[in-house]
């Protein structure tokens, strides 16, 4: 149990249209980060937020955005939704921003495009 | 760039026998960190371990245990007397702290673990 929660856990959605996907950090964790993970690949970085601003961000467009709020919740917004954005999107928290930092992970909302 | 590269993609051995999942990283950094997460079929990652590339001693928990070297840039992991419960897909991720932790996990493309009865 790493405290964080995600929410749907599954959706389908036609290509063209905007998901959003959220997000339930542990208490006290004021770093959130989300990850998209392919069928048979390994996670890969999509951006982190520190207290509400976007601190940090991997190789993905910006129709991949984000929000944090100060109770702990945060959301992945995706517009345009093409077929390669099927995947598992795991939304992971920590206490700050800090490489060291032991990240926990939740269980991931898994979302298919058709 | 920072890189993890885990070659196995799938590994089956029966119950009891001790496997081990290879995992060999490139930084350019002189500080950094290494972790092992564990997958299960829902999802989750699961926290195994970090390790900071200024501790290179190897570490043991219960039935697991990691064996880091900086000489080869590696950091495996070893489960004795595998049990079914140990089935999963293993990742090994790779955190350098030159981006201050804003550069996220750089992750494997992970190792699925079978452990037939």
């Amino acid at each position: 149990e790493t405290g964080v929660t995600q929410s749907p856990t599954h959706l389908i959605k036609t290509r063209g249209q905007q998901v959003t996907l959220r997000c339930s950090s542990q208490s006290g964790h004021n770093t959130v980060s989300w990850y998209q993970q392919a069928l048979g690949q390994g996670p890969q970085f999509i951006f982190q937020y520190y207290r509400e601003e976007e601190n940090g961000r991997g190789n993905f467009p910006p129709r991949f955005s984000g929000l944090q709020f100060p109770n702990y919740s945060s959301e992945l917004n995706v517009n345009a939704l093409e077929l390669d954005d099927s995947a598992l999107y795991l939304c992971a928290s920590s206490p700050v921003p800090n490489s060291g930092n032991t990240i926990y992970f939740g269980e991931g909302s898994w979302l298919t495009v058709v | 760039a920072q890189k993890v590269t885990q070659a196995q993609t799938e590994i089956s051995v029966v119950e009891k026998e001790d496997v081990t999942l290879d995992c060999v990283y490139e930084t350019r950094d002189t500080t950094y960190y290494l972790f092992w997460y564990k997958q299960p079929p829902s999802g989750e990652l699961v926290f195994l371990i970090r390790r900071n590339s200024f501790d290179e001693q190897n570490e043991i928990s219960g039935r697991y245990s990691w064996n880091f070297q900086k000489s080869t840039s590696s950091f495996n992991f070893t489960i004795t007397a595998s049990q079914v419960v140990d089935s999963a897909v293993y990742f090994c991720a790779l955190s350098e702290a030159s981006g201050g932790g804003a550069d996220g996990l750089t992750f494997g493309k992970g190792t699925h673990l079978i452990i037939q009865p």
